[in-house]
Parts: C-alpha cells; sequence; structure tokens
C-alpha cells in the first residue's frame, strides 16, 4: 500500500534552533517528493521538489534531503524564526498527475 | 496564492442542501484538483481535470461531482451536502511549462461547515 509517514506529528523548538523533519514512504513507482509548508488558514506551498536523482536541495534557510534507496527523506530547518510556525507536508508522486500521496504532516511551534 | 482563488472563502450550509464550491485559476495549468483537509488526515482527492470537460475520480469521490466548461474554472458541487463533508476544501492547479511542470499551487481554501 503507497503510503506516506511523517514524524514528529508536531514539534516545538526555540527560536533560533535548527530542526529536522522526517518523511518515510512506500510509494512506488517514485516519481518525486515535494515539502510544503502549510501556514495557519492558507494552502500549502511548495518549499523544495526532489527527483529520483537528487539527494539534496535548498531554498534558503530550509534544505531537503532524499534517500530514494531507503525511501527515507528529511527537511532541515536551520536558525528557524517564528515565522516557520506552520505545518509542514510532504507529499511523494507515483506515475500519473492524479498519482499524489501526502502526508499528514509535522506542526512547528517556533517559541522566542 | 500563484493565481488561483475560491470562492466562497467561507460557508455555512444545512444538511440536504445543494453547495457548489469554484476555484477559479489566471496561470493557464491544464490540470485542476479538488482535495478536501480535516484534521488526521493528509490532504486527500475527491476529483481531478486533465482538460476541459475532462475529469475524473479522486479517492473520495463519494458525493461530490464536479465540472469543467473553461480552462479556468472547476467547479465542485455537493449535490446534498452531509455534516460529514464539514472541511477545509483545496483547489490545485499544476500543468505548468519547463521547470514548473511538476509543481502543485494551491489556492486559499474554502471553509465549509454543515450544521
Amino acid at each position: 500500500k503507497n503510503q506516506v509517514e511523517q514524524s514528529p506529528q508536531s514539534l516545538i523548538i526555540l527560536e533560533g534552533k535548527n530542526c529536522t523533519l522526517q518523511c518515510n514512504y512506500t510509494v512506488s513507482p517514485f516519481s518525486n517528493l515535494r515539502w510544503y509548508k502549510q501556514d495557519t488558514g492558507r494552502g500549502p506551498v511548495s518549499l523544495t521538489i526532489m527527483t529520483f536523482s537528487e539527494n539534496t536541495k535548498s531554498n534558503g534557510r530550509y534544505t531537503a534531503t532524499l534517500d530514494a534507496d531507503t525511501k527515507q527523506s528529511s527537511l532541515h530547518i536551520t536558525a528557524s524564526q517564528l515565522s516557520d510556525s506552520a505545518s509542514y507536508i510532504c507529499v511523494v508522486t507515483g506515475t500519473g498527475a492524479n498519482n499524489l500521496f501526502f502526508g499528514t504532516g509535522t506542526r512547528l511551534t517556533v517559541i522566542p | 496564492d500563484a493565481g488561483i482563488t475560491q470562492s466562497p472563502r467561507h460557508k455555512v450550509t444545512e444538511t440536504g442542501t445543494p453547495v457548489t464550491l469554484r476555484c477559479h485559476q489566471t496561470e493557464n495549468h491544464r490540470y485542476m484538483y479538488w482535495y478536501r483537509q480535516d484534521p488526521g488526515h493528509g490532504l486527500r482527492l475527491i476529483h481531478y481535470s486533465y482538460g476541459v470537460k475532462d475529469t475524473d475520480k479522486g479517492e473520495v469521490s463519494d458525493g461530490y461531482s464536479v465540472s469543467r466548461s473553461k480552462t479556468e474554472d472547476f467547479l465542485l458541487t455537493l449535490e446534498s451536502a452531509t455534516s460529514s463533508q464539514t472541511s477545509v476544501y483545496f483547489c490545485a492547479i499544476s500543468g505548468g511549462s519547463g521547470a514548473t511542470t511538476y509543481e502543485q499551487y494551491f489556492g486559499p481554501g474554502t471553509r465549509l461547515t454543515v450544521t
């Protein structure tokens, strides 16, 4: 069964600290993996997208890694800011435009 | 929100009434999607469209219908709303050219409450 599991479900960190969010998947065949940030009351916004051949991609303070062999991805946030408080969603795409599998997200809270 | 609007943004309706949600895009993307988002669940696909008048069912399509008569508009209809359809509904688009082909852009969402 194609699944995407994220951990932890929620996380609280102090402003300025780093954190890492995890995503494990069983989707096959695999096309790409995306990380989205969703602020409360807003739609998800893409942070990174990685294909099979990419194992790391950065977007400012966000760095995503992908290990296609172990089917694991992580999102590392450096020097967190209050504005990083949001849900982070991992999405794995199989083949076809409708073949997307969503994780339930990690709720990150950054406190001063 | 990448040229995607949803209307209405909030709606409260009674059980048994029909409801139509509208998604409008100005990006000329080929694919359009309707998702629902509920606590404890990831985004779940209701229906999607791969062109004008071309639609298909997603994971949770029961109780929903869609129509796409123009590239820019994708309508989601709840024929007879039920309390289990209380949710936040997101429209998304994809199918841009070049490097953005895989990218999926989401609208701001519609919060629907069925009482």
